[in-house]
């Protein structure tokens, strides 16, 4: 069983819809990651939260927007996306020693 | 900046039998940590085995170790006793020590285990 925890599993929405993905690990780590991930790709950074930093990746586009509320929470605020926005969204988190991956949402966008 | 390329596409092994995947790295760091990830068909991400640079000795996790030759920059993963749950995607991951905690990820190669 991960210890980082994704909800939800599957979301499908549409272009003109908000809503928010959620990711929350239980093992004190200080780095948080979203990553995007399109079939039989590696994962593609997002936006890192290190030690309350955040790091963007520069070419995700600002309908993407991440919230850590506390160090062991981080959000991503998705908004009027496009369906090539349709992707596997995966959270991880690190202490530097290797990346520790939640199972994913399963994102389609209609 | 640094790169991370895994050559082989795909790669298939008959269960029971040993197979080896590569993987190559470009950095001018001299410290930093490699690892493979295991991507099964349910996408779960799974860190497999985990190299400090800085540490001669290969690291091994029960069937799977690697061949680490940090002065070639590669570092392959070899699968021992092959078993159908082995397959799923495999990717070759880099960190390095600097502080940006952010890692590179090789373009990823999938085996295929046959009964």
């Amino acid at each position: 069983d991960t210890e980082v925890t994704q909800t939800p599993k599957h979301l499908v929405m549409g272009m003109t819809n908000k809503k928010s993905l959620k990711c929350e690990q239980h093992m004190g780590h200080r780095a948080m990651y979203w990553y995007k991930q399109k079939a039989k790709k590696p994962p593609e950074l997002m936006f890192v939260y290190s030690y309350e930093k955040l790091s963007i990746n520069e070419s995700v586009p600002s309908r993407f927007s991440p919230e850590c509320p506390n160090s062991s929470l981080l959000n991503l605020h998705l908004h009027a996306l496009q369906p090539e926005d349709s992707a596997l969204y995966l959270c991880a988190s690190s202490q530097g020693q290797g990346l520790f991956f939640g199972s994913g949402t399963q994102l389609s966008v209609l | 900046a640094q790169t991370v390329t895994q050559s082989q596409p795909e790669m298939s092994v008959q269960e029971a039998e040993t197979v080896t995947l590569s993987c190559t790295y470009d950095t001018s760091e001299s410290d930093y940590y490699l690892f493979w990830y295991k991507q099964p068909p349910s996408r779960q991400m799974i860190l497999v085995i985990r190299q400090e640079a800085y540490k001669q000795q290969n690291a091994t996790e029960n069937r799977f170790s690697v061949n680490f030759q940090k002065a070639a920059k590669s570092f392959s993963l070899k699968i021992s006793d092959s078993q159908l749950g082995d397959a799923a995607m495999y990717f070759c991951a880099y960190r390095d020590t600097s502080g940006t905690y952010k890692y590179i990820f090789g373009t990823g190669t999938r085996l295929k285990v046959l009964a």
